[in-house]
């Protein structure tokens, strides 16, 4: 199993929807997670960080479900500036000052 | 605001080549990393280091080697640069205090190797 997967999209999606995206990680003693975000030819910048008990901030609410070790980003009324691609990161030791694992990414397109 | 500069957006270098790329961050973070990105490999990590002059070996260090003289700057060497190291490299910083870890990016340089 890969260390952290992503399905790599693309989702095109019309404004205003709501679209899933989720990710699953291999590491059971992980315990940092987060959303990045990646514009094209930009780098990754923090979206959120995936609490044990969800989280919400505006339009954007991310979960984490620790016994299927599977972490869910969910976007809702979508705009065109959320266009970029998404990527899931976990840390890779059971320590919390350990390298991050980044999965691949899932490209998102919103759509006028 | 975290920032994390590096030296070059656009290198181009030949093959044979020693190869600089500076990273300089001004949160006073102890954790910096390097890591390359290619297109459907994502982001690799290339070494990183908790402190200063210390390094570790992250998942693909060959033909590379890093220096971290000081806190805030952590130098990522090419000693012979090569065509296959043709790729992104973004720096990153951290802090062990933060309450999550999170890693905050520069802007990346694009190198290429003719």
């Amino acid at each position: 199993r890969k260390e952290v997967e992503q399905d790599p999209g693309p989702f095109n999606v019309p404004e205003g929807a709501t679209v899933a995206f989720n990710c699953t990680y291999s590491n059971s003693a992980s315990q940092s997670f987060f959303w990045y975000r990646q514009d094209c030819r930009k780098e990754p910048k923090l979206l959120m960080s995936v609490y044990s008990s969800g989280n919400e901030d505006g339009r954007f609410t991310a979960q984490l479900n620790r016994a299927s070790q599977y972490i869910s980003l969910l976007i809702r009324d979508s705009k065109l500036s959320d266009s970029a691609t998404y990527l899931c990161v976990v840390n890779r030791w059971n320590s919390g000052n350990t390298p991050l694992v980044f999965g691949k990414g899932t490209r998102l397109s919103v759509i006028a | 605001d975290v920032k994390v500069t590096q030296s070059s957006r656009y290198l181009v270098k030949r093959t044979g080549e020693k190869v600089f790329l500076e990273c300089v961050q001004d949160m006073d973070h102890e954790n910096m990393f390097w890591y390359r990105q290619d297109p459907g490999l994502g982001l690799r990590l290339i070494y990183f280091s908790y402190d200063v002059k210390m390094k570790e070996k992250g998942d693909i260090p060959e033909g590379y080697s890093v220096s971290r003289e000081k806190k805030e700057r952590f130098s990522l060497i090419l000693e012979s640069a090569s065509t296959n190291q043709t790729s992104m490299y973004l720096c990153a910083s951290s802090s062990p205090r933060a309450e999550h870890n999170e890693q905050f990016f520069g802007p990346g340089t694009r190198l290429t190797v003719l």
